[in-house]
């Protein structure tokens, strides 16, 4: 069965750079949701969005905004990066609002 | 206090033996429950939801729900090697989006 995809799979950036994370839900899916997983911490809920539009809102900085697009499709742009933006950034999908949530593998992203 | 929480252990069982893992959590207004199996760097994958009170059997997993206590439990029977991993119990929030993990259990399945 078809996952969810999201790339790149690894992103190694500088400080202050910008990063911009892609998810592409299971097929037929409506919404998207993105976490943020730190060393040896639960992943912490961004931000999510259905039929394109944000759905709720986390604790996602300032510096970071998201989209979904008419095809489903979800984009995390981040800006001024900072070391502590080093983390695994987790896109995950769902049939409707309330749904069971099936996770991508995960964007490793590393900010020197 | 965290939403839902979760002891880090870990937790280690023999081979075949059974393990069981819980969780609380604080957020009446929760309805929907699940539990994610992660390997080290890797994603959260699916193991169990939950919805109603009582117990939910899918193979080697059964989960419980107790909402009066607030108590979410798993259980794998025949434990083995390769469900070594870090087991998350998520709360579907009562906004229905967002999951609020607990900081998850490690497992070892010791030979």
């Amino acid at each position: 069965a078809a996952g969810v995809i999201q790339s790149p799979r690894h992103l190694i950036k500088e400080k202050r750079e910008t990063a911009t994370l892609k998810c592409y839900p299971i097929p037929r899916h409506d919404t998207v949701y993105w976490y943020q997983q730190g060393p040896g911490q639960d992943p912490q809920f961004l931000i999510s969005f259905y039929e394109k539009m944000q759905s709720d809102k986390g604790s996602i900085p300032d510096r970071f905004s998201a989209q979904q697009f008419s095809d489903y499709h979800s984009e995390l742009n981040m800006s001024s990066l900072e070391l502590g933006d080093s983390a695994l950034y987790f896109c995950a999908s769902s049939l409707g609002t309330g749904e069971t949530q099936y996770f991508g593998p995960g964007t490793r992203l590393l900010v020197l | 206090q965290k939403e839902v929480e979760q002891n880090s252990g870990p937790l280690s069982v023999p081979e075949g033996a059974i393990a069981s893992l819980n969780c609380t959590y604080s957020d009446r207004v929760s309805q929907s429950f699940f539990w994610y199996r992660q390997y080290s760097g890797k994603s959260p994958e699916l193991i169990m939801s939950i919805y109603s009170n009582g117990d939910k059997e899918d193979g080697r997993f059964t989960a419980q729900l107790n909402k009066a206590s607030q108590y979410v439990s798993l259980l794998i029977r025949d434990s083995q090697p390769s469900d070594s991993a870090t087991y998350l119990c998520a709360a579907l929030g009562g906004g229905g989006n967002k999951l609020t993990f607990g900081t998850g259990t490690q497992l070892k399945v010791e030979l």
